[in-house]
């Protein structure tokens, strides 16, 4: 079973404020890692698909890092507003066998007060 | 279709009852899957398809749990017997083929047991 950790698990931020959030996961056949961004009563949208260590991958406000070494990668929302409310999802993939399948961290539930 | 869509948006079973619920994925994705996401956890994984042939079905919970593909376009995901514990939101996504980045998923079906 791939153990994958997201913290924090709820953050309330205002507006205007920048933001971070982890996603630790094993870092042996590492493959590749998927963000999304799920809001309440939509789809899960895919934000970044990472596969290299010390990719940067930046869309809009948001940004991703990932260290495949030691297992981790950080999303960061600079200057949120009320629409980037949602829960952001990381899901590493593993090379060989099964790696069609992606496993999901719990997600980090933001909140951004107007 | 443009998205992948799935039907009903909410269901509300009695306990005991069968509950099927429908996914349309993106049209000529070949590769569709399937993941239920209980309260305060991270999607989890049930079952894969490449066309019509179901690859993986090992993240079925139980035998109560029953999917199909028959002519390799839309999904049922089937429960017989429905408990409490069925109760999530069950995903479906679809791909152009395995290995394919671009996993779509759909909006998911609210499924309450009661």
């Amino acid at each position: 079973i791939l153990n994958v950790e997201q913290s924090p698990q709820s953050l309330h931020v205002q507006e205007g404020d920048s933001t971070n959030f982890t996603c630790s996961f094993p870092s042996s056949n590492f493959y590749a890692l998927h963000w999304y961004r799920w809001e309440t009563a939509k789809s899960p949208e895919a934000l970044f698909v990472m596969t290299l260590n010390g990719d940067e991958k930046k869309k809009g406000r948001i940004s991703a890092t990932l260290n495949t070494k030691e297992g981790y990668s950080y999303l960061y929302i600079k200057g949120s507003q009320p629409e980037d409310s949602a829960t952001y999802l990381c899901a590493p993939w593993r090379s060989g066998g099964s790696n069609y399948k992606l496993t999901f961290g719990k997600g980090t539930l933001l909140t951004v007060n107007p | 279709g443009a998205g992948v869509s799935q039907s009903p948006r909410y269901k509300v079973a009695k306990r005991g009852q069968d509950v099927a619920l429908r996914c349309d994925p993106i049209s000529g994705h070949v590769s569709l899957f399937w993941y239920q996401q209980a309260l305060g956890q991270g999607p989890e994984f049930l079952t894969y398809f490449q066309n019509e042939a179901q690859l993986d079905k090992s993240g079925l919970p139980s035998d109560r749990f029953f999917a199909e593909r028959p002519e390799g376009s839309v999904s049922t995901l089937k429960i017989q017997r429905t408990q409490q514990e069925d109760s999530a939101v069950y995903l479906c996504a679809s791909s152009l083929d395995l290995g394919d980045y671009g996993y779509t998923f759909g909006s998911g079906t609210r499924l309450t047991v009661v």
